[in-house]
């Protein structure tokens, strides 16, 4: 069965220190998206990126964001700048013409 | 806007029990309803969704009626394994393109 792959599934970085999230969504699919878990608490909607832009994203996703699909294969998120708090679990996602969301197994990222 | 409420965890039942983890939320329109269940250590994954007013999703016997009178998308399973322990998330999706999570509810299943 297809499924969404992100990498790396961890990453440590250093505040201040940019970082690139990696994400293979699943081949046929349209949409993609990026999610994030803190630590205990709900999982909230970051981006969604349809047709090689974005098609709507939420007040968590600033200027320090981005998002790119660099060969149609892959779907990264960047931070440019990372905080204390931009720790948490990053979640990519997929969907296709139904538009049912797949997630991946998640990226953890700590900033120290 | 859109929310998603779901009862407070964690809930501990014993094997062979049954499960039953309330959701409501406020929406407008007509949005569909999912089900994700998050293993330990693990990503989210779709375990069952309803698009429409007393659609039904099943999976792995574990079943959610979508009630618009009553704003609620309960999940329920007859007999719950030790293996059903796991995250639930509650989930809605409207108009737009995200999906709005409720705070997840755990369960755990003793022997």
């Amino acid at each position: 069965e297809p499924e969404v792959t992100q990498t790396p599934s961890h990453q440590v970085t250093q505040m201040g220190q940019e970082v690139i999230l990696r994400c293979v969504p699943i081949s046929n699919h349209l949409y993609f998206y990026w999610y994030r878990q803190i630590l205990g608490q709900k999982v909230e909607f970051l981006v969604s990126f349809y047709n090689n832009e974005i098609s709507e994203k939420s007040e968590i996703f600033d200027d320090q964001f981005s998002v790119e699909r660099p060969d149609g294969s892959n779907f990264t998120l960047k931070i440019r700048s990372t905080k204390l708090e931009d720790s948490a679990m990053y979640f990519c996602a997929s969907a296709g013409l139904e538009e049912t969301q797949y997630f991946g197994p998640g990226t953890r990222l700590l900033v120290l | 806007g859109d929310s998603v409420t779901q009862m407070e965890g964690p809930v501990t039942l014993s094997e062979e029990a049954f499960l039953t983890i309330n959701c409501t939320y406020t929406a407008t329109g007509y949005p569909s309803l999912f089900w994700y269940v998050q293993y330990p250590g693990e990503g989210l994954q779709l375990l069952l969704k309803a698009t429409k007013a007393d659609d039904k999703g099943s999976n792995k016997g574990f079943e959610a009626t979508y009630r618009k009178e009553t704003t609620s998308f309960h999940l329920e399973k007859g007999s719950v394994q030790v293996s059903d322990s796991a995250v639930y998330f509650c989930a809605l999706k409207n108009s737009g393109y995200a999906l709005n999570f409720g705070k997840g509810t755990s369960l755990l299943v003793t022997p």
